[in-house]
């Protein structure tokens, strides 16, 4: 079965700094990889999603991962932050094949922007 | 485009007092989901449901009955809430492949729920 880590639960940048939120995840073979994004009070909306081809994948509101087998990783990564990227973002990984379709979270980190 | 509905928003219950949640997509999509979201445990699955018709346990099934009315409604029922019942329950849809983990999940905005 696979499994997430996120190994921060929170992340506090300034506004205009560069972000980096770590993911890694667990699983015997190429799996699918997910950034969702959960804002206050709201529920989560897909960032970006790898499947295949270019490990570097580009996402909404300025946000992209890379794909490092590895390490067994998918980080976000976000140049400039803006203050509303405050807000909780889960990662998730899917098995390529075998076993159960639904997607493992991992348990979020928050992310806390000083102006 | 709605997307995924949930009611209601928000809901304080007494201990043994029975409700139930509803869920309703828009987007034909052949699977459905429920969780639920407690600070520092990330999103647990209560219960899914693959195609209309079928129900499966998830991680934490135990308090709760669901049920898949038609391909577009998908219901949440505590029958007996008790205090850790307490927390954010989130419904989900989605078209995954077939023996597939390429499966995007669309969210509803989720409903508070709060067992005194």
């Amino acid at each position: 079965a696979q499994s997430v880590t996120q190994p921060d639960i929170h992340i506090t940048v300034s506004e205009g700094a560069s972000l980096e939120l770590r993911c890694n995840y667990s699983y015997g073979a190429t799996p699918y990889l997910f950034w969702y994004v959960q804002s206050p009070g709201q529920g989560l909306q897909l960032l970006l999603k790898y499947f295949s081809g270019d490990t570097l994948v580009q996402g909404i509101k300025g946000f992209e991962a890379e794909f490092k087998r590895s390490q067994s990783s998918f980080n976000l990564r976000k140049p400039s932050v803006h203050w509303s990227d405050a807000a909780e973002y889960f990662c998730a990984v899917g098995a390529a094949s075998g076993g159960s379709y639904i997607p493992t979270f991992g348990r979020g980190t928050s992310l806390i922007v000083h102006p | 485009n709605a997307g995924v509905t949930q009611t209601p928003k928000f809901q304080v219950l007494k201990t043994g007092q029975s409700m139930t949640l509803q869920c309703a997509q828009d987007m034909n999509h052949n699977s459905m989901y429920w969780y639920r979201q407690d600070p520092g445990m990330g999103l647990r699955l209560i219960y899914y449901s693959a195609s209309e018709g079928t129900t499966d346990k998830g991680e934490v099934p135990n308090g709760y009955n669901v049920s898949r009315l038609n391909k577009r409604e998908f219901s949440l029922r505590l029958e007996s809430a008790a205090p850790s019942q307490t927390s954010v329950y989130f419904c989900a849809s989605s078209e995954p492949k077939p023996y597939s983990g390429a499966n995007v999940l669309t969210f509803g905005a989720g409903s508070r729920l709060t067992v005194l």
